[in-house]
């Protein structure tokens, strides 16, 4: 099975920071790399693809780089809403695995 | 709009079961796999398990901690896929969601709201 990490754990960052979350992969999945956005006592959603696609009505602040198994989420200027605990997934192979993930808060 | 809502969580005895079903709109629910994602209490995520859509046989998969307990099925006449949860252990706690698996490829483009099962005596 592919082993997820994510980096950090956890951040303190202020609005209209710049925020970079890094996902590895225990063995290269090409770019079949997602990102979710989670908020407290809410499901997740969906915010990148295949690496670096934006899902339908995600802000241009965010973003997906790599591939392999070295990728990044980047959110270019924070705001208020984005708050939240953030998950690296592949889905290259069976089972689908998602990384620990990173909870952005307020600094 | 595509909406996703799972019923039938709710206090299980372990050894019981328990069935979900994630009754879908807003979209041809035929055309897709679907897919069970869980989070247990203050965890993250763990892919449960999905069913492809029929034009891909309809067949199922499933992650080890549940293969043999668990089942997936789908009734497109109604837009409801289930999970069948048998032999209910207290590490089955969590809060199930359903999601819409895009183009088959494990990807989630869409997600329930959410249902909890919690497995106690």
């Amino acid at each position: 099975d592919i082993q997820m990490t994510q980096s950090p754990s956890s951040l303190s960052a202020s609005v209209g920071d710049r925020v970079t979350i890094t996902c590895r992969a225990s063995q290269g999945i090409s770019s079949w790399l997602a990102w979710y956005q989670q908020k407290p006592e809410k499901a997740p959603k969906s915010l990148i693809y295949a690496a670096s696609s934006l899902q339908s009505g995600v802000p241009s602040r965010f973003s997906g780089s790599g591939s392999g198994t070295d990728f990044t989420l980047t959110i270019s200027s924070l705001q208020p809403e984005d708050f939240a605990t953030y998950y690296c997934q592949q889905y290259n192979s069976y089972p689908p695995r998602f990384g620990g993930g990173t909870k952005v808060e307020i600094k | 709009e595509v909406q996703l809502v799972e019923s039938g969580g709710g206090l299980v005895q372990p050894g019981r079961s328990l069935r979900l079903s994630c009754t879908a709109s807003g979209f041809t629910f035929g055309d897709y796999a679907m897919s069970w994602v869980r989070q247990a209490p203050g965890k993250g995520l763990e892919w449960v398990g999905f069913i492809r859509s029929k034009a891909y046989g309809g067949t199922t998969e499933y992650a080890a901690s549940v293969k043999g307990r668990f089942t997936i099925s789908r009734d497109d006449s109604k837009s409801i896929a289930y999970l069948q949860m048998n032999s209910l252990k207290t590490e089955d706690t969590a809060v199930y969601y359903c999601t819409r698996d895009y183009d088959s490829s494990g990807y989630y483009d869409y997600w329930g709201q959410g249902t909890l099962v919690t497995v106690s005596s």
